[in-house]
């Protein structure tokens, strides 16, 4: 059953500390993406990485880090220095990342700091 | 400044009728255009796409039609059910290579039976 999951579905943290959000997929996908949702916004591209060892910046990457050490993890760090961090927090993944491939997301995480 | 507009953040519509869900875009280098479907908790799922080179694309009862002249496009659902009330984004992207894909702010579908 191919998927793509994160983990956990609801995280709480005290301001000022790191949280890491997992994101594991099975589709044999070399693309993965992190984004972030506000209320009445779309959807921002936070990182991306076409390709294992490799990752690169999105719009809104200030105050995340990410690390692609393997092609089905793609963890996202929520560090202390992101202004506004409470937010719900999508990953996605496509075959390759060519612009008319189709993304495919997981559940997310809703991340609150409290 | 928002590239992807989607200007109506809600739309009630009743069972079997049509729904017209709108997306306006500035950015005259799109070339891709792609609706995702979103429910409450989960993330969102691909539900049809088209390219710059047609003005239709039509699957089962979901349908996207591109004006490029006016940059504009929308999605019709016919007919309409209660199972299609969901949260619909517009995505647009450029054409070649990697090209991120940007997003609207969404239109909540609310099909009432």
């Amino acid at each position: 059953d191919g998927g793509i999951t994160q983990s956990p579905k609801y995280l709480f943290r005290k301001e000022g500390q790191n949280v890491t959000l997992s994101c594991e997929q099975n589709l044999n996908h070399d693309a993965m993406y992190w984004y972030r949702q506000d209320p009445g916004q779309g959807l921002r591209l936070i990182y991306y990485s076409q390709i294992v060892n490799d990752f690169q910046k999105g719009d809104i990457a200030e105050g995340y880090s990410v690390s692609r050490e393997k092609k089905e993890s793609f963890p996202l760090t929520v560090t202390s220095a992101q202004k506004n961090p409470t937010a719900f927090y999508l990953c996605a993944s496509s075959i390759i990342a060519g612009s008319t491939d189709t993304q495919y997301f997981g559940p997310g995480t809703r991340l609150t700091v409290l | 400044d928002q590239q992807v507009k989607q200007n109506s953040p809600s739309l009630s519509v009743q069972e079997g009728r049509i729904s017209i869900l709108n997306c306006d875009y500035t950015n005259s280098m799109f070339d891709y255009f792609l609706w995702y479907k979103k429910y409450p908790a989960e993330g969102p799922t691909f539900l049809i796409s088209i390219s710059s080179i047609k003005d239709k694309n039509e699957d089962g009862r979901f349908t996207v039609f591109l004006n490029k002249s006016a940059k504009h496009l929308s999605l019709h659902i016919v007919p309409s059910q209660p199972g299609d009330s969901a949260v619909y984004f517009c995505a647009a992207s450029g054409a070649g290579g990697y090209q991120k894909v940007t997003f609207g702010t969404g239109t909540k579908l609310q099909v009432i039976p």
